[in-house]
């Protein structure tokens, strides 16, 4: 049971470049997270998605996409990355309302 | 969902008890009061919730005041691998969208 799985776990990206960061988690969560956070602060809600098929905007959405093709994974993009997206980004998950939630290991992105 | 306030930082030494507060006068309810917590370079880990009574588990202890509008985290014994930053979060399970938001937290400190 690997729970919550983020790939990849680094990443140094070229200002205006694409990539897709992707969750994937094994325990047919309906809920699932997309959070950032920068060094020192912390976390911030990007997107996130309440079943298969539905996304919604959190606090820090701008500049980002998300998609949730099938129920076990949640996939985040970067159309056009900027220096200001550096940071480490964290997806999570969650079974039922106001249940844990459970957090994969991180994904550092560094954009130059 | 309604907001919690918790001290910046608070230090303790190793293998004394530690109690982390945290006020949430606004709290309705049905809100359950969830704790997490963040070790260096890692993602949040659930460590405990609770609704009105006090809940034990292999982490920690939860003691929830008796109106509800505050709640600790005990750590019996701490240690080393407790540094962290510990996150009190309230949680509402009218919220359809089940997102949870993140505070500045606790940054826990534990001398040897």
């Amino acid at each position: 049971n690997a729970g919550v799985t983020q790939t990849p776990k680094f990443r140094v990206l070229k200002t205006g470049q694409s990539m897709t960061l992707l969750c994937a988690q094994d325990m047919n969560h309906e809920y699932m997270y997309w959070y950032r956070q920068d060094p020192g602060m912390g976390l911030r809600l990007i997107h996130y998605s309440v079943g298969e098929g539905t996304t919604a905007k959190g606090e820090v959405p701008d500049g980002y996409n998300v998609s949730r093709l099938k129920k076990q994974n949640f996939l985040l993009g970067l159309e056009s990355a900027a220096p200001s997206q550096t940071s480490v980004y964290f997806c999570a998950s969650s079974g039922y309302r106001a249940g844990r939630f459970f957090f994969g290991q991180g994904t550092r992105l560094t954009v130059v | 969902d309604a907001k919690t306030t918790q001290p910046n930082s608070m230090e303790s030494n190793e293998e004394e008890p530690v109690h982390l507060p945290c006020n949430h006068s606004t709290i309705s309810g049905t809100d359950y009061i969830h704790w997490y917590r963040q070790l260096p370079s890692q993602g949040p880990e659930y460590v405990i919730h609770g609704l009105t009574s006090n809940v034990n588990n292999r982490m920690a202890s939860l003691a929830i005041a008796e109106d509800r509008k505050s709640s600790t985290l005990i750590l019996h014994r701490a240690t080393l691998r407790d540094a962290a930053v510990y996150y009190c979060i309230l949680r509402a399970p009218e919220n359809n969208n089940n997102d949870m938001r993140f505070g500045a937290g606790t940054r826990l400190t534990v001398k040897p």
